[in-house]
Parts: structure tokens; C-alpha cells; sequence
């Protein structure tokens, strides 16, 4: 049973616009979440996290929005660019559980 | 090294056969993962070790697969009798134990069960 969902396995969209990759979960005990991005041949890195206290944060062109009563997040990547390429992650784990459950990825392709 | 690292980066073996897959982990980080992402398939964790602790086996498949940690440093990963649906890429991850953010993944090895 899968406890975080990535509906859409593939975004496409241009360059300069927004990205909008969503994430649901199932675990109402989940309380962090973090995006990691991932290209080929390469390990996730890291992207962005929020904590359930909060229900946004910004690093740059990177915004992730959570909704608890939904059991929803997603992760804003604005203006797109053709670097951001990538398959992206979402995980979560509940309180000092250092365990990630992660979904199944988003590919994003950013076309020029 | 500044990274996770990991190898081999590849192994093809024959089924049956037992491997070992080694992660160095970045200097100072007491945390230890190993994830799995089979084809089509998100990460499935596996093993994680924290200092002295106990390490959480919970997500190990079958006796089949053990894993160590020697020194509070390296781990190796060791799979016997391995079965086709081994295949998949392995991935170790490292973290400092209070941390409140993400891992640092190695770039994985990718083993083959032919």
C-alpha cells in the first residue's frame, strides 16, 4: 500500500514557466516531508523540506506548499529551467523515525 | 572523501552467487541507509544504522540479505543466494544524526542477477 502518492509520473512544460509536481500521503502520523530531485546515473539530492508546523517554504525558484487537511504538498519550481530536468521525489517520515517512505517519482522535462 | 561513496558501480552476477556492495559514507555522519529502487519502482528502504545503536533491519527482504557497519564508518551490504529480483539499483545514504534535512545519497550500485 502505497502511503505517499506521485500521480503523475511525467510533467512536461516550458521553459520559464511553472513546474507543479503534487504529492499526497495516506499517514496522518507523517510530520516532515522532504522533495529530493534525481537525475540518471546519479543518487537523490536533496531538494527542499517543511515541517507539518508550517504549511509553506522557500528556497529561491523552490516553494513547497502543504496541506494537512488535504494530505497533499507540492513543490513549485519557478521559472522553470531546462536543468531542473530531473526525476523528483517526495518523502516523508513521522516524528524521530528517520525511516523515508518515499513516493514513486515525478519526471519533469523543461523544454527550451 | 566530500561524498557518498559507493562500488562497485555496476555488478552483473549469476544467480546464486553471493555479493557484497561496500558505501563509504562522508566523514562525520553517524547515520547510515540503505535504500532500494527496483525498475519502475520508488525507493524500498532497507537498513539503517545510528551510532551504536541497534540498527532498524526492518526493511530487509529476506535472511538472505545482511548488512554491517564496521567502525561507525564503512558498511558493506552483503546479499547471498542472489535471485533475479535482486536486480535493482542500491543506494546508501548518510546523514548527521541531528539533522533536521535530507540525506546525502551515493550514486548507487546497480546489480544485474543474471
Amino acid at each position: 500500500d502505497q502511503q505517499v502518492k506521485q500521480n503523475s509520473p511525467s510533467l512536461s512544460v516550458q521553459e520559464g514557466r511553472i513546474s507543479i509536481l503534487n504529492c499526497d500521503y495516506t499517514n496522518s502520523m507523517f510530520d516532515y516531508f522532504l522533495w529530493y530531485k534525481k537525475y540518471p546515473a546519479e543518487g537523490p539530492t536533496f531538494l527542499i523540506s517543511i515541517s507539518s508546523i508550517k504549511d509553506k517554504n522557500e528556497d529561491g525558484r523552490f516553494t513547497v506548499f502543504l496541506n494537512k487537511s488535504a494530505k497533499h504538498l507540492s513543490l513549485h519550481i519557478v521559472p522553470s529551467q531546462p536543468g531542473d530536468s530531473a526525476v523528483y521525489f517526495c518523502a516523508a517520515r513521522a516524528g524521530n523515525n528517520r525511516k523515508l517512505i518515499w513516493g514513486l517519482g515525478t519526471s519533469l522535462a523543461v523544454n527550451p | 572523501g566530500a561524498g557518498v561513496s559507493q562500488s562497485p558501480s555496476n555488478k552483473v552476477t549469476e544467480k546464486g552467487k553471493d555479493v557484497e556492495l561496500r558505501c563509504d559514507p562522508i566523514s562525520g555522519h553517524t547515520a547510515l541507509y540503505w535504500y532500494r529502487q527496483s525498475l519502475g519502482q520508488g525507493l524500498e528502504f532497507l537498513i539503517y544504522f545510528q551510532g551504536n545503536s541497534a540498527p532498524d533491519k526492518s526493511g530487509l527482504p529476506s535472511d538472505r540479505f545482511s548488512a554491517e557497519r564496521t567502525g561507525g564508518s564503512v558498511s558493506t551490504l552483503t546479499i547471498q543466494r542472489t535471485q533475479q529480483e535482486d536486480s535493482a539499483v542500491y543506494l546508501c545514504a548518510s546523514s548527521l544524526a541531528t539533522t533536521a534535512y535530507g540525506y546525502t545519497f551515493g550514486s548507487g550500485t546497480r546489480l544485474t542477477v543474471v
